[in-house]
Order: structure tokens, then sequence, then C-alpha cells
């Protein structure tokens, strides 16, 4: 299995920009993950979907903030406009539902905003 | 709610040396309790994890883990590091049937040769 795929590895924009980060699961997983990590804060998860349904999006910092999941195989992080304070590492993650819970992580996506 | 402590931010150690990774949970229900590694600009991978049974649980490369319910602990262990060991290590906490991962702070491991 090629794991959980995310796009781009690397972003750089400008302050004010539209940002999207990109994530495929792990084929036959229900559940999908975003998370954010930064030094000063560490692991936080964004939001929570399971069978494409977003679930827990209480992380989710403000409404600049958006995801969506139209389908098992793709999600989207959007952010816009994008601050300097967004900048981080964005890990997408998924898992089965069904007896096994642990997480399988993306390699992320690291975004920098000028 | 869950949370999670890890008692060291850095841990330095020499190579063939032991080490102990040490991992603190508060939790009001059952947990299931898992070790994460992050090697630099990669994402998170399972170490090992413990749903339930035996309370000592092994991983890959050479690490393993003890659940103590008592003292609310799952401290990882390796008996002999190695160079590649170099990364930092998450503990991470879920209720029982909850989706939900609570993530300690890390900490970095550093091999020295």
């Amino acid at each position: 299995d090629a794991g959980v795929i995310q796009s781009p590895r690397h972003e750089v924009t400008e302050m004010g920009q539209e940002v999207t980060l990109r994530c495929k699961p792990i084929s036959g997983h229900n559940s999908l993950f975003w998370y954010r990590q930064t030094m000063m804060r560490g692991l936080e998860l964004l939001i929570y979907f399971n069978n494409n349904v977003p679930i827990d999006d209480s992380g989710m910092p403000e409404d600049r903030f958006s995801a969506k999941m139209p389908n098992a195989s793709f999600s989207t992080l959007k952010i816009q406009p994008s601050e300097p304070r967004d900048s981080a590492v964005y890990f997408c993650a998924s898992r089965t539902s069904g007896g096994k819970y642990e997480q399988y992580f993306g390699p992320g996506t690291r975004l920098t905003v000028t | 709610a869950q949370s999670v402590t890890q008692l060291d931010s850095q841990v330095p150690v020499f190579e063939e040396a032991p080490v102990e990774l040490r991992c603190n949970y508060s939790s009001s229900v059952s947990v299931y309790l898992f070790w994460y590694v992050q090697y630099p600009n990669q994402g998170l991978q399972l170490l090992l994890k413990y749903l339930s049974g035996s309370t000592l649980v092994k991983g890959i490369n050479g690490f393993e883990a003890e659940f103590n319910k008592s003292q609310t602990s799952f401290h990882l262990r390796k008996p002999s590091v190695h160079i590649s060991d170099t990364a930092e290590y998450f503990c991470a906490v879920s209720g029982a049937g909850s989706y939900q991962l609570t993530f300690g702070k890390g900490t970095k491991l550093s091999v020295i040769p």
C-alpha cells in the first residue's frame, strides 16, 4: 500500500493568499484526520471525518480554515486568507473503524506564510 | 478527557546504551496507548500499541513498552540504541472506543556516537 499521500510537501505563500492542502487516505480506511504541528502547541487535531462526513471540527482555529472530503479517497484543507501564524506542518492521517485504533500518518505539508 | 505527559523533552544517550522514555497519562475511562516515532521531515510512524492483554508490548526496531495501570504510565524502552534511533518520540492515548488521539509534547532522543 502507498500509505497516506499528501501534497504539496512544501508550500510557501504570501499572507492573504489562499492555500489548499490535499490528502489521499489509505484505501479502505473510512476515518480521516487533519492535524497541525507547531513547536509551541505540538500536535493538534483540526478536524475528523468518518465515512466522508465531518464529525468533529472543534479544532479548526477559525473561519479561515475549511475542510472537505468529497469522496473516500480525497480530502482538502483550505486556508483563506492565510496568515503568518498559520505556518506549521499539516498532517493527514487515516484509519479503519473496525477494531484497529491506530492512525496512519502522511508525510505532512510544511506551510510557510510570509 | 485524556491527557498525556512526557516528562523529558530531550534525552541524550550514547550509542549501544539502554534508554527509557517516560510517559504518564490521565483518563477517567479505559485507555488505548500508543508510541509513535517521527524522523526529521517525516510523518509519524507507529512503534507499538497497547489495547488489552499483556502489559508488555513489543514494537518495531527493538522497542518495547510496559503498561502500568496503577501508575498510569506507559514507558518506552530499548536495551541498546543505535544512531538511527535519533528521532522524536510521541506518546498518545485514546479513550477505549474513541476516535480521538491525544498526543504528548514529544521527547527528542539524540543518540551520541
